[in-house]
This record gives structure tokens, C-alpha cells and sequence, in this order.
């Protein structure tokens, strides 16, 4: 599988500030996730990040506040804009379908970033 | 709607105490079922993918089964280093996405 990376790992930031996160894969992959997870909740979807176009979005979140970038096949960033308390979360991103072997459906995970915001 | 329910929230086991994890579902294609293990502060972890009813994953003290509406992670004298937050996950037919469920909170005992 697939080894991911995610920067940073953790980060305290204030109200109205904005935050970007890296996702880095050592492979190319054709798929990259999106996630959030709130304290003792599971993983919600936020998007699917399309190489070299915008990223699909689900419902209840918007580009504005989660713009999302994907250059090439192997790099993504997630930014939460003009963060509030509520957007303290782990975000974590995951990738499927390694290209040149195996399922197009198995999800794998980065380690997270955990944001506190204050 | 598609939805994904887990069952127990949380379990406490003492070690060498076997038992099930259940994971529900109702949606209206499966593609595909998904177990992952979670510990604090870290992403899941990929277990097992179970395609079609009566099919069976092993990997160590974990087995995971899957009918036409459920799918169980049986724990064969599990150890402390077991303990973890244990997700399912559900992939529809025709989609890529992924249905979490809310997970179940297992804690081994020695």
C-alpha cells in the first residue's frame, strides 16, 4: 500500500485565520479523499480532490470554506478558511488505487492533522 | 438513504475473552465492505475488504464475515494491544465513496 504523509501533524490557531494541509503520497495514485473527524465522532467526506480540475464537493461543505488543490498525481492540500471553534477536527486524507496495481477500491489513510481552534 | 450502523459503541473484554463486533447496513448496492482499525491520534488502519455474502477475511485474532446485511469482526483471544477503535465502512454500488460507520470503542484487558 501506498505510504502517506500529511503536514503538519498537529497546529493551534486562532479565530478568522486560515490553515493549509499537505497530503504527499510515495506513489501516484488516481484517487485522493478528504476527511474530517470531530472529537468521538467517525469520518465524514469532504470532497474528492480531482487532478487538474475542482474537486467534488459533498453536501455541507462548499469551496469557499474547504478549498482543495490536487497538481498532479501524487500531492493534495486542503485549506480551511476563516476557521471558528467548530472547525476543530482531525482532517485526514486518503488515497485509492495505486496506479499499476490493485483495487480501485480500497481507501488508505494518512496519519491525520489534528486542529484545535481557539 | 443509505446508512451504516455499529454495534456495540464500546466494549470492554478481559484478554483471552473472544467476542463480535457487528457492522449493519442498509444502502442500495453493495460494492464492497471495509473494516480499519483506529488508535487514538492516528488514521485507520486497513484491514479487510469483503465483496459478496459468505465471504471470509483472517489476518491474526481477527476474522470478518459479511452477509447480505451485515458484516461481524470476530476477536479470537484478543490482547491488550488489540485495544483500538474498530471502523466499518460501506462502498455503494456505482460510487467510489465511502458510508462510515460510527465505529466501536474496544478496550482488552489484561
Amino acid at each position: 500500500s501506498a505510504v502517506i504523509s500529511q503536514k503538519p501533524s498537529r497546529d493551534i490557531c486562532q479565530r478568522g485565520t486560515s490553515l493549509t494541509i499537505q497530503c504527499q503520497v510515495d506513489s501516484q495514485v488516481t484517487m485522493m479523499f478528504w476527511y474530517r473527524q470531530q472529537p468521538g465522532q467517525s469520518l465524514t467526506l469532504i470532497a474528492t480532490a480531482n487532478q487538474g480540475s475542482e474537486a467534488t464537493y459533498e453536501s455541507g461543505f462548499v469551496i469557499d470554506k474547504f478549498p482543495i488543490s490536487r497538481p498532479n498525481l501524487t500531492f493534495s492540500t486542503l485549506t480551511v478558511s476563516n476557521m471558528s471553534p467548530e472547525d476543530s477536527s482531525i482532517y485526514l486524507c486518503s488515497v485509492a488505487h495505486t496506479l499499476g496495481q490493485g483495487s480501485t477500491d480500497t481507501q488508505y489513510f494518512g496519519p491525520g492533522t489534528r486542529l484545535t481552534v481557539l | 438513504e443509505d446508512q451504516v450502523t455499529q454495534s456495540p459503541e464500546a466494549l470492554r473484554l478481559q484478554e483471552g475473552e473472544s467476542s463480535s463486533l457487528n457492522c449493519s447496513y442498509t444502502v442500495s448496492g453493495l460494492r464492497g465492505l471495509f473494516w480499519y482499525r483506529q488508535d487514538p491520534g492516528k488514521g485507520p488502519e486497513f484491514l479487510f475488504t469483503l465483496y459478496s455474502a459468505g465471504e471470509e477475511k483472517e489476518k491474526e485474532r481477527l476474522k470478518a464475515t459479511l452477509t447480505k446485511k451485515e458484516s461481524f469482526l470476530h476477536i479470537t483471544a484478543p490482547k491488550p494491544e488489540d485495544s483500538a477503535t474498530y471502523l466499518c465502512a460501506v462502498q455503494t454500488s456505482g460510487t467510489y465513496k465511502y458510508i462510515f460507520g460510527t465505529g466501536t470503542r474496544l478496550k482488552v484487558l489484561a
